[in-house]
């Protein structure tokens, strides 16, 4: 593994189902971000994590869960898909650069029908 | 509200400089980023900016007002591969980046 990962890469799932997001990454960083982008906004923060073991709420939480069990892995869950859930979702870690800038993964693209 | 706006595309020419701009509004101030997006693909980070000024780093250039809220990346020799979307963020108070919607930049031969 170099830098962060994703899966899956994309994914259609049928509305109320249950879903998980998978995201590692193997640089130690101690934060980690989950993010979704939709056309003709910026990236919107759903949850985060400072350190293992603490998690938080972004600006668009609802819908969605976490966990940070260890350093390397920050699963994103969403309980019961709907369509508006339907998004890219990336992945981001930050810690120990000059400016503690972000480093994301590739994405995960979600529709949910 | 926090509040992050630059255009929403921009068009530019092979070998031209194109400068896209940022002004910003958020609760408190801990740098500004710019990130480069290409299609179907993840950010990646561009630059940072604290103080006021310009950071130079190859053809790409980034400056910093925070008396106006005001940022701008500069591109120089625009090269066919610099057609992304430029993402401008600021780390808030809370230490959280507030992002804007992006510029698509489209460069033409």
């Amino acid at each position: 593994i170099a830098g962060i990962t994703q899966a899956p890469t994309s994914q259609i799932l049928a509305a109320g189902r249950r879903m998980t997001l998978r995201c590692t990454q193997d640089m130690r960083h101690n934060a980690m971000y989950w993010y979704r982008q939709d056309l003709g906004l910026g990236l919107r923060l759903i949850h985060y994590s400072n350190t293992a073991g603490t998690t938080g709420k972004g600006e668009v939480p609802d819908g969605y869960s976490v966990s940070r069990a260890n350093t390397d892995d920050f699963p994103l869950t969403l309980a019961s898909a709907v369509p508006s859930q339907t998004s890219v979702y990336f992945c981001a870690s930050s810690g120990g650069e000059t400016h503690n800038e972000q480093f994301f993964g590739p994405g995960t693209r979600l529709t949910v029908l | 509200g926090q509040n992050i706006d630059q255009p929403t595309e921009m068009t530019a020419t092979e070998g031209a400089i194109v400068q896209i701009n940022c002004t910003y509004q958020t609760s408190g101030f801990n740098g500004l980023f710019w990130y480069q997006q290409h299609a179907g693909e993840a950010p990646t980070f561009l630059s940072y900016n604290v103080l006021d000024g310009l950071e130079e780093k190859g053809r790409f250039s980034s400056f910093l007002s925070r008396s106006k809220g005001y940022s701008y990346l500069l591109l120089k020799e625009l090269q066919m591969k610099d057609s992304a979307s430029y993402l401008c963020a600021v780390r808030d108070s809370n230490y959280q980046l507030i992002w804007g919607a992006g510029t698509k930049l489209i460069i033409k031969p």
